[in-house]
């Protein structure tokens, strides 16, 4: 079972370029959700998703788009990359309140 | 802004011996809390998710308490071993939607 598939697992890109992370999960899971994980700072909520159509912002949104037009795909995007957004990427899906499972990450660095 | 904290940050100790840790929240609009094992180079694991208050759950020598009232959950390891060496996150589900992470422990064991 793949579970959730994060692509791409890394990415260099220069400042102000813009890119798109793209999280897919084969568990019909409701609910899915974007972390960034920096040294010191643990996972922090970027975007989340309680449903195919509806995205909501968690703590540290800006500089972030997400879009959740599938139930099994949630897309993170950058419109324009600053070297703040230099971090490791997770998605994650639950069956709605449950355990999250996670993807391997998605190391990016903005130079 | 939902503040989980987690103690100590760091752990070390020798095989064999027991130890625990603290996740402290508050306990307003409390939904679920769950704690996960994070390896190094690999992605979190869900342990436990708990609701209710007086909560207690056990997974071989991993066990966890919950007390929603004061708003705190203790994650135990008894005889502890260098296989369990790992950073320990908990994360408080707020009202059914986002869930918030701590900052978590990282647990060194030495043989």
């Amino acid at each position: 079972n793949a579970g959730v598939t994060q692509t791409p697992k890394f990415r260099v890109l220069k400042t102000g370029q813009s890119m798109t992370l793209l999280c897919a999960q084969d568990m019909n899971h409701e609910y899915m959700y974007w972390y960034r994980q920096d040294p010191g700072m643990g996972l922090r909520l970027i975007h989340y998703s309680v449903g195919e159509g509806t995205t909501a912002k968690g703590e540290v949104p800006d500089g972030y788009n997400v879009s959740r037009l599938k139930k099994q795909n949630f897309l993170l995007g950058l419109e324009s990359a600053a070297p703040s957004q230099t971090s490791v990427y997770f998605c994650a899906s639950s069956r709605n309140t449950g355990e999250l499972f996670f993807g391997e990450g998605s190391r990016l660095t903005v130079l | 802004i939902l503040n989980v904290e987690q103690s100590p940050q760091s752990l070390h100790v020798q095989e064999g011996d027991s130890t625990n840790f603290t996740c402290s929240f508050p306990s307003s609009n409390f939904y679920a809390l769950h704690w996960y094992r994070w390896e190094t180079a690999k992605s979190p694991e869900a342990l436990f998710v708990m609701t209710l208050n007086g909560d207690e759950k056990k997974k071989g020598r991993i066990s966890a308490t919950l007390n929603t009232k004061e708003g705190y959950s203790y994650l135990y390891i008894k005889g502890s071993q260098p296989e369990d060496s790992a950073t320990y996150l908990c994360a408080l589900r707020h009202n059914t939607d986002k869930l918030i992470f701590g900052t978590g422990t990282r647990l060194q064991v030495f043989p």
